[in-house]
């Protein structure tokens, strides 16, 4: 059974810039996450789909932060613009609608913003 | 906020000992309970999920709930070189209609050889 598919799993970019995330979760897996995960904290959800729709954005800066899951698969994060702050690893999960805390993660994305 | 708390480490122990890791979280409401695994630059992995308060073992992993005192701990047997790495509890935590982890920052471990 394939994982979880990040891409690109590494970003350097300057602040201000735009940069997207893509993600393709186990097939099957109805339910999706981006996490952010700073350097020494734990992943912090920053957006959950089941299918198509959004479950939980609440921590999701929406005036930079944007996420979608087209066709209730793949999905993209996209930050524009980007601030210092930002740098971290985005991590993508996926888990069946019913075993929720059974969340498979992918390799993340590291971005670093300078 | 709803919280959930460790100690950062690092926990440093010899091979053969017991490994003990503690987390404490703030929501009463709180039903289930996991540890999560994470390599230095790899991906968190579910090691083992709780419910009920009392123990839970599977092979060298115990973990341990005490819903009064808001507590929840995991013990590895046995530790290994291979288990250094740092251990994430997460909280299974309501919001509006939907379930969501609440993360720890995590409790790294190191085994000496």
């Amino acid at each position: 059974e394939a994982g979880v598919a990040q891409s690109p799993r590494y970003k350097i970019i300057e602040k201000r810039q735009s940069v997207a995330f893509w993600c393709n979760p186990i097939s099957g897996h109805a339910t999706l996450y981006w996490y952010q995960q700073i350097l020494g904290q734990g992943p912090k959800l920053l957006i959950q789909f089941q299918n198509n729709g959004v479950v939980d954005d609440s921590q999701l800066p929406k005036d930079r932060f944007s996420a979608e899951r087209l066709k209730g698969v793949d999905s993209t994060l996209k930050i524009q613009p980007a601030k210092l702050e930002d740098s971290a690893v985005y991590l993508c999960a996926s888990s069946l609608v019913d075993v929720f805390y059974e969340q498979y993660f992918g390799p993340g994305t590291r971005l670093t913003v300078t | 906020q709803k919280e959930v708390e460790q100690n950062s480490g690092p926990l440093s122990v010899p091979e053969g000992a017991i490994a003990s890791l503690n987390c404490t979280y703030s929501d009463r409401g709180s039903q289930s309970f996991f540890w999560y695994r994470q390599y230095s630059g790899k991906s968190p992995e579910l090691i083992m999920f709780i419910y009920s308060n009392g123990d839970k073992e599977d092979g060298r992993f115990t973990a341990q709930l005490n819903k009064a005192s808001q507590y929840v701990s995991l013990l590895i047997r046995d530790s290994q070189p291979s288990d250094s790495a740092t251990y994430l509890c997460a909280v299974n935590t309501r919001m509006d209609s939907s379930y969501k982890l609440i993360f720890g920052s995590g409790t790294r471990l190191l085994v000496r050889p």
